[in-house]
C-alpha cells in the first residue's frame, strides 16, 4: 500500500486556471516537502514543511502555495497557471532533521495547455 | 548555492558488466550529506545510498559508494549490472544544517541494461 499518496495521478489544466494537488502521507513523519521534476530538469526542492510550519521555500513565485490543515496533509495551490508550470510534481516526507531518509511519493503529472 | 553534476544522459551496458555513474558535488559546507536515489519507470525515486563520512565505503542492494571530500565525489558503482537496474539514478546533497531537509539533486543518469 503506497504511504505517500498524492491526487491526482494525472492532471491537465488550462492556462490562467487554478488547481490544487493533493498530498497525504501515512509514515508518521513529521516533516513534508514538494518537489518539481521538469523535463530535462534535475528533481527542484520546492518547500519544505514541518509542524505545519513553512521551513523552507525555494520558489520564487507566489503562485505556489502550500496549504497544511493537518500535519500528514500538505497540498499545493497553484494558481494563473502557465505552460512551463508542467511538471510532475512529487511529494515528500521525512523526519524532521538533517540525514533522514526521504520518501516520495507517485507524483503527479500536470500538464497546461 | 550547491550543484551535484552526474554523467548525464543514457548509459547502456550489457547485463553482468559493472556499472560506474559518476557525481561531484560542489557546496560550501565541509560535511554535505550526500545520496542516492533510484526512480524505477513510473514509480517514485527511493533511496539507495546515503553517506557523510569521508573515505567510508557504503553499500546496499549491491551498490556501493564512497565518499571522498578530497574531489567532492560520490560515484555509484556495482560489479555485476542486472536487468532490473534498469532506472533512473539520482546523485543528491543535502546541506549539514539544512532547517528542512533540503535535498540538491543531479539531472539524472538513465541506465539501461541489456541482456
Amino acid at each position: 500500500d503506497p504511504k505517500i499518496i498524492q491526487k491526482p495521478k494525472y492532471l491537465v489544466a488550462v492556462t490562467g486556471s487554478e488547481k490544487i494537488l493533493i498530498c497525504e502521507q501515512y509514515l508518521g513523519h513529521n516533516a513534508m516537502y514538494w518537489y518539481r521534476q521538469s523535463a530535462k530538469k534535475p528533481l527542484e526542492f520546492m518547500f519544505s514543511y514541518s509542524y505545519q510550519k513553512l521551513m523552507d521555500n525555494q520558489t520564487a513565485s507566489s503562485r505556489f502555495q502550500p496549504q497544511s490543515s493537518k500535519k500528514n496533509h500538505l497540498d499545493l495551490q497553484i494558481t494563473a497557471l502557465k505552460p512551463d508550470d508542467s511538471a510532475t510534481y512529487f511529494c515528500a516526507s521525512s523526519q524532521f532533521g538533517t540525514n533522514t531518509e526521504v520518501f516520495f511519493g507517485k507524483g503527479t503529472r500536470l500538464t497546461v495547455v | 548555492g550547491d550543484s551535484v553534476t552526474q554523467t548525464e544522459g543514457l548509459v547502456t551496458l550489457t547485463e553482468g558488466l559493472p556499472v560506474m555513474l559518476n557525481c561531484t558535488y560542489q557546496t560550501i559546507y565541509s560535511n554535505p550529506f550526500l545520496f542516492w536515489y533510484v526512480q524505477h519507470l513510473n514509480e517514485s525515486p527511493r533511496l539507495l545510498l546515503k553517506s557523510f563520512t569521508d573515505n567510508k565505503r557504503t553499500e546496499h542492494q549491491g551498490f556501493h559508494a564512497t565518499l571522498h571530500k578530497s574531489s567532492s565525489s560520490f560515484h555509484l558503482q556495482k560489479s555485476s549490472a542486472q536487468l532490473s537496474d534498469s532506472a533512473l539514478y539520482y546523485c543528491a546533497l543535502s546541506e549539514p544544517n539544512s532547517a528542512g531537509n533540503k535535498l540538491t539533486f543531479g539531472i539524472g543518469t538513465r541506465v539501461l541494461v541489456r541482456p
